[in-house]
């Protein structure tokens, strides 16, 4: 049973466009999200986070959507750079849960230069 | 600043054979640890997670088991690897109530 769902396993966009990665969960307990970023034989790096009680948060590049009706999120970078190509991760976690995350199976980025 | 020590990068490993994973953070006290390991074209799956020293919650029944035998330091073992137990296995960290969890530079493991 797949609680974090990344449909669509790759994006391809051009250098200085906007990248736009999605995620859905079913789990309604879910109550914060966060993206990782992880490039090729490396552990993930975090990236940004958002708390349910937010709809938007933002940092530099990197903007995350949430909408809870929909129970879907998304990642917008922008503008996007060719080192932004990597493997993008949505994770789920809820309060209480020892900040056990749940994944999805990731997106893969590609940036043309 | 706190770092994360896992090792070795990759291993080969034959069928029947035993397995030790170890990761160290430095820097933290009483961080919860975990392991999650990355199948080929699947998602990060949590395997165990441990609160404190000798605390181990397993996540899924598998062939594999965690120990923390100190505050900072978390192990993964097998006494008899299958294979398919190949993978990228990953330790990471987190701090109290944080959500936000730290990982390492992880474990390419392939059972031959």
């Amino acid at each position: 049973d797949q609680q974090v769902k990344q449909n669509s396993p790759s994006l391809s966009v051009q250098e200085g466009r906007i990248s736009i990665l999605n995620c859905d969960y079913t789990n309604s307990m879910f109550d914060y999200f966060l993206w990782y970023k992880k490039y090729p034989a490396e552990g993930p790096t975090f990236l940004i986070s958002i708390s349910s009680i937010k709809d938007k948060n933002e940092d530099g590049r990197f903007t995350v959507f949430l909408n809870k009706s929909a129970k879907h999120l998304s990642l917008h970078i922008v503008p996007s750079q060719p080192g932004d190509s990597a493997v993008y991760f949505c994770a789920a976690s809820y309060t209480g849960a020892n900040s056990k995350l749940t994944f999805g199976k990731g997106i893969t980025l590609s940036v043309r230069p | 600043s706190q770092t994360i020590h896992q090792w070795p990068a990759t291993l080969v490993q034959p069928v029947g054979s035993p397995l030790s994973l170890e990761c160290t953070v430095e820097g933290t006290s009483n961080p919860n640890l975990y392991w999650y390991r990355q199948a080929a074209g699947r998602g990060l799956q949590l395997l165990f997670y441990s609160v404190g020293i000798g605390q181990i919650s397993s996540e899924v029944p598998q062939n594999l088991s965690a120990s923390r035998p100190q505050d900072r330091q978390f192990i993964l073992s097998s006494k008899k690897l299958l294979l398919s137990d190949s993978g990228f296995y990953l330790c990471a960290w987190s701090v109290g109530w944080s959500t936000e969890a730290f990982f390492g530079q992880g474990t390419r493991l392939t059972v031959v």
